[in-house]
């Protein structure tokens, strides 16, 4: 099946400092990628649409220039959290689809962000 | 995409069935059921999807009510791992690309007692 890979599994940074995020769709091409985050004991919240070649788009109240989306291939999408503060910690997944498969959206395995 | 409601938690005898209810009276005709589930500190994992036919595979079965507006997962013989927030979700499915992501809700914290 469709596999999504999701790099790093956890960070620790410092405040101020930038963090980058990638999913990769492994065995299928992506035209378009989520990214979501998610609180502890809290549901998955859409942040962005990350689309090949184009903006990315942005769900009412993420601020896109702090969460910088880049989809420059058609298997890679780029998350970074820039100027981190510790209210930026949270859990960040990203989703994609293949278009041309039956099982909906595949997940990458997640990222654990801790600013310090 | 319509809402959904489910239990926010159930608990289940291992090797015992899991079945975990979800209402989505608000369905429309061309709007899929789906489900995820997610495991501690790890992405949602796909788990059935199904329009109005009863659907089976390898992990799990889903009903669907013939009015649509209710489903049931059924995990057949539950294990300590299948412990996860389950969650029910219902969306239109476009052959391109999937144009936006995906609505969670609340879910189900399913837990298997052993």
């Amino acid at each position: 099946g469709a596999v999504v890979s999701q790099h790093p599994s956890r960070v620790i940074c410092k405040s101020g400092t930038s963090v980058k995020i990638e999913c990769r769709s492994l065995d299928f091409q992506a035209t378009t990628m989520f990214w979501y985050r998610q609180f502890p004991k809290k549901s998955l919240m859409l942040m962005a649409t990350s689309n090949e070649g184009s903006k990315a788009t942005y769900e009412q109240g993420v601020e896109k220039d702090k969460f910088l989306i880049n989809h420059a291939s058609l298997t890679l999408s780029t998350l970074t959290v820039t100027s981190a503060h510790p209210e930026d910690s949270s859990f960040y997944i990203c989703s994609a689809r293949d278009s041309y498969s039956n099982y909906g959206y595949t997940f990458g395995s997640g990222t654990r962000l801790t600013v310090v | 995409d319509a809402k959904t409601t489910q239990p926010p938690s159930m608990d289940c005898a291992e090797g015992r069935a899991a079945n975990l209810p979800c209402n989505h009276s608000t369905i429309s005709g061309n709007e899929y059921v789906y489900w995820y589930r997610q495991i501690h500190s790890q992405g949602p994992q796909y788990i059935i999807h199904g329009l109005k036919n009863n659907e089976t595979n390898e992990m799990a079965s889903l009903i669907i009510t013939e009015d649509r507006k209710s489903s049931t997962l059924i995990l057949p013989h539950a294990t300590l791992r299948d412990t996860a927030v389950y969650y029910c979700i219902v969306r239109v499915v476009t052959r391109r690309g999937g144009a936006d992501g995906l609505t969670f809700g609340k879910g189900t914290h399913l837990i298997i007692q052993p």
